[in-house]
């Protein structure tokens, strides 16, 4: 059965530090991961995809990696906002599938 | 939100009566979705479209139905809505089975 688990459930970090945020996937065969940010209250927007070529992505303060071998990704935050408050979702997709499999998200929150 | 409108944003319904909500979107995409959310859980997939005429079922398909007569609407029908069936639906879009998905703003249903 695909799946995607992320780690950690919930997270709280001061502005301006940096943080890590883990998925793991069984998903097979891979076609690409993608994170999405969802804002409370609004639906989620993609932050970045990966296929299998590639490790690293960036878009702006957010750098995702991935290692296709091990089946991890993570997506990394620097200097973080208050306006990085938000719920962080990994969804994987297999080669082939319609649908996707999304992990529960982490939640994050940045206080001041 | 790259074209893409539900409707309503907002009802509350009684049990056992049957309920529509509607996606449209201005994107001519060949993929269309619709989620829930409920707290503790991520994002479960109800029913997906990849074409007019043509649909799937996803995890949580049951009590749900779908219809896809034209490009730009994907209707979701609740037949006999029940307090179970409370949550926040999203839709979703994509111009592939896999491709990055752009997110509507979310219908709260509240069945009562």
């Amino acid at each position: 059965k695909n799946q995607v688990e992320q780690s950690p459930q919930s997270l709280i970090i001061l502005e301006g530090k940096n943080c890590t945020l883990q998925c793991n996937y069984t998903v097979s065969p891979f076609s690409n991961l993608r994170w999405y940010k969802q804002d409370t209250g609004r639906g989620p927007v993609s932050l970045t995809i990966m296929t299998f070529s590639e490790n690293t992505k960036s878009n702006g303060r957010y750098t995702a990696t991935l290692d296709a071998d091990t089946k991890q990704s993570s997506l990394h935050i620097t200097a973080s906002q208050l306006s990085d408050s938000a719920s962080y979702i990994c969804v994987v997709s297999a080669l082939g599938a319609g649908k996707s499999t999304f992990g529960d998200g982490t939640t994050l929150t940045v206080k001041p | 939100d790259a074209g893409i409108t539900q409707s309503p944003r907002h009802k509350v319904t009684e049990t056992g009566t049957p309920v529509t909500l509607r996606c449209h979107q201005t994107e001519n995409h060949r993929y269309m979705y619709w989620y829930r959310q409920d707290p503790g859980h991520g994002l479960r997939l109800i029913h997906y479209s990849y074409g007019v005429k043509d649909t799937d079922k996803g995890e949580v398909s049951d009590g749900y139905s779908v219809s896809r007569s034209k490009t730009e609407d994907f209707l979701l029908t609740l037949e006999s809505a029940t307090s179970s069936q409370t949550s926040v639906y999203f839709c979703a879009i994509s111009e592939g089975a896999n491709t990055e998905a752009f997110f509507g703003q979310g219908t709260r249903l509240t069945v009562v």
